[in-house]
């Protein structure tokens, strides 16, 4: 069982190119999510989907889109990089317990290590 | 105010002893209460999930869950080297995981 795949592992970028980190979930998940980490401020949430069809704004979206493709893949997409942007960004899928409405864990992708220069 | 709060530490603790992480969260329909330990340039692994008031025993570690306090904690007992990392809270009020910033914890040999 893979749980959550993120590609690629590292990448640098110039400032003003775009690329796309690419996510995918086997478990199942009906919730994705986007995160950013950097030193001394956490985990940060980018965008989020909490079914297939549907993305919310978290709390660092500007400078992101984000594309719910299907159940299974959840892509963040980086228009126009900044240097602002280095960070190591993480994917994760959760779900409802079930039988109740509360949320099983957050199960992280390995990570993309994004450096804009 | 943050969602989740944190010491950030540095926590140090001798091996053997007792490590005690603690927790504060500020949305009060929080429902889901975890534990993240991340090693350096690691994904966060989950270590502890807990739902309900009370405690919740997994090996070495025990969650501590006080929800009129607004209040999680961990306990690692018997510390080892190997659990130096940083120890995350998250807790979950339906659609939204919200994370502290991380303790740091070394365990000394």
């Amino acid at each position: 069982n893979a749980g959550v795949t993120q590609t690629p592992k590292f990448q640098v970028l110039k400032t003003g190119q775009s690329m796309t980190l690419q996510c995918a979930q086997d478990m199942n998940h009906n919730s994705m999510y986007w995160y950013r980490q950097d030193p001394g401020m956490g985990l940060r949430l980018i965008y989020y989907s909490a079914s297939e069809g549907t993305t919310d704004k978290g709390e660092v979206p500007n400078g992101y889109n984000v594309s719910r493709l299907n159940k299974r893949e959840f892509s963040l997409r980086l228009e126009s990089a900044a240097p602002s942007q280095t960070s190591v960004y993480f994917c994760a899928s959760s779900e409802k317990r079930q039988g109740v409405w509360v949320s099983t864990e957050a199960f992280f992708g390995q990570g993309t290590r994004l450096t804009v220069v | 105010q943050k969602e989740v709060e944190q010491n950030s530490g540095p926590l140090s603790v001798p091996e053997g002893a007792i490590a005690s992480l603690n927790c504060t969260y500020s949305d009060r329909v929080s429902q889901s209460f975890f534990w993240y330990r991340q090693y350096s340039g690691k994904s966060p692994e989950l270590i502890m999930s807990i739902y309900s008031n009370g405690d919740k025993e997994d090996g070495r570690f025990t969650a501590q869950l006080n929800k009129a306090s607004q209040y999680v904690s961990l306990l690692i007992r018997d510390s080892q080297p190997s659990d130096s990392a940083t120890y995350l809270c998250a807790v979950n009020t339906g659609n939204q995981f919200y994370f502290g910033t991380g303790t740091s914890l070394t365990v000394i040999p």
